[in-house]
């Protein structure tokens, strides 16, 4: 069935260096891939988003990469900092449906 | 534009017991998905409704259902409520063709089953 694998589960850098998230998704015909922040009591907030068609995307310090070969994206953030701090998930969508399948989550911690 | 918003934020029930959820999507979204979020299983899809008709729906027992009104705003419902329900629900609406991807959450209704 469809599936998100998301590595690492835990992650914990130093401020101002980079991190980075992989995702690996099982469905080829997956078409969108979106990244999503959740901060503690907080609602998933998207932050970054990539389409099959596309290689990569940058939004100032974070970037997303896809290898549709190999079936799978990244998402980057560089110059951490400590509000970076929160649980990031990658998610994988096929159709135009709104079912989207997550990853696990990664809890990313940015020590000052 | 207003955000989705969701409805009550929490909740706490008794085994057995019945509950409905509420969400209001982004005003000019129509279609409105939902997600169980636990500890232990990440982010699950529910179902997703879009002008008052299911979708797709996730790998759930019948006890969920949902529905959905003319004015997009969708109601999800779990009946017999059992301890493994309790959950945050979150529901995201989209706008709607091939160049509207983007889901945004609500905040979530937490569901507390004793």
């Amino acid at each position: 069935g469809e599936n998100v694998e998301q590595h690492p589960s835990t992650l914990s850098v130093q401020e101002g260096d980079s991190a980075v998230i992989k995702c690996t998704y099982s469905d080829s015909a997956s078409n969108y891939f979106p990244w999503y922040k959740q901060e503690l009591g907080k609602r998933p907030q998207l932050i970054i988003d990539i389409r099959s068609n596309v290689g990569e995307k940058k939004d100032q310090r974070i970037a997303v990469t896809l290898n549709k070969t190999a079936k799978h994206f990244s998402l980057h953030i560089t110059e951490t900092q400590p509000e970076d701090s929160a649980v990031y998930f990658c998610a994988a969508k096929t159709g135009n449906t709104g079912k989207l399948i997550f990853g696990q989550g990664t809890t990313l911690q940015v020590k000052p | 534009k207003a955000g989705v918003t969701q409805t009550p934020r929490y909740l706490i029930k008794t085994r057995g017991q019945q509950v409905t959820l509420s969400c209001s999507p982004i005003s000019g979204h129509r279609s409105v998905s939902w997600y169980q979020q636990t500890p232990g299983q990440g982010l699950q899809f529910l179902f997703e409704y879009f002008s008052e008709t299911q979708r797709n729906k996730g790998n759930f027992p019948g006890r969920f259902s949902g529905r959905q009104f003319s004015n997009s705003r969708s109601e999800m419902n779990v009946s017999t409520l059992e301890l493994g329900d309790s959950a945050l629900y979150l529901c995201a609406s989209r706008g709607t063709g091939t160049v509207n991807y983007e889901q945004y959450f609500g905040p979530g209704t937490r569901l507390t089953v004793t």
